[in-house]
């Protein structure tokens, strides 16, 4: 079976903090995702990889940044956080195939204080 | 015009009955579709993939995929209390990398 880890369950930081959400898989999956998922919005795209040292912009990536040293490893990094970014994070992998479906951790739900 | 549309619901349906939920896309040339299941606080689950026009069944859920009319759902036969959750529908665009849209998901009530 996928599985994909997110370092946090819950996490709670202040206005203006760097915030680091770190997320790991084990299936050798070229292609690791983050979203952010709000009531009412759905799963908005915020980053994603391809592979390692890559990444593109998604849907809504202002006030993020994201890293890729390591094929199995996707940080998502708040640069300076504020309360619009309190949500579920939720980090995705999936193989390089495009057909394949992707993959989620448990989620990180992160509250900006 | 959403890329993904689903009717958020909530869908009631009696224990023991056929739950439909369905799900319509723009983008004419998308090539994969996916069904998840998310719980209340949890994160999504893949249940279903479904590639090529016609029925996919897995257990006591079916996917339907007509691309003609690019339309996609899901059926859940002999539902149960369990089954209460939001189902998400996803579509692969074409080309490129593998982009997903999510719909923002039908949540289903199955009534004991």
């Amino acid at each position: 079976d996928v599985k994909v880890t997110q370092s946090s369950r819950y996490l709670v930081k202040r206005t203006g903090e760097k915030v680091f959400l770190e997320c790991v898989q084990d299936m050798d999956h070229e292609n690791m995702f983050w979203y952010r998922q709000d009531p009412g919005l759905g799963l908005r795209l915020i980053y994603f990889s391809y592979d390692v040292k890559m990444k593109e912009k998604g849907d809504i990536p202002e006030g993020y940044s994201v890293s890729r040293e390591k094929k199995e490893r996707f940080s998502l990094i708040l640069e300076s956080a504020s309360t619009n970014q309190t949500s579920m994070y939720l980090c995705a992998s999936s193989a390089g195939n495009s057909n394949q479906p992707q993959h989620f951790g448990d989620g990180t739900r992160l509250s900006i204080l | 015009q959403k890329e993904v549309e689903q009717n958020s619901g909530p869908l009631s349906v009696p224990e023991g009955a056929i739950a439909s939920l369905n799900c319509t896309y723009s983008d004419r040339v998308s090539q994969s579709f996916f069904w998840y299941r998310q719980y209340s606080g949890k994160s999504p689950e893949l249940i279903m993939s479904i590639y090529s026009n016609g029925d996919k069944e897995d257990g006591r859920f079916t996917a339907q995929l007509n691309k003609a009319s690019q339309y996609v759902s899901l059926l859940i036969r002999d539902s149960q209390p369990s089954d209460s959750a939001t189902y998400l529908c996803a579509v692969n665009h074409s080309g490129g990398y593998q982009k997903v849209t999510f719909g923002t998901g039908t949540k289903l009530q199955v009534i004991p």
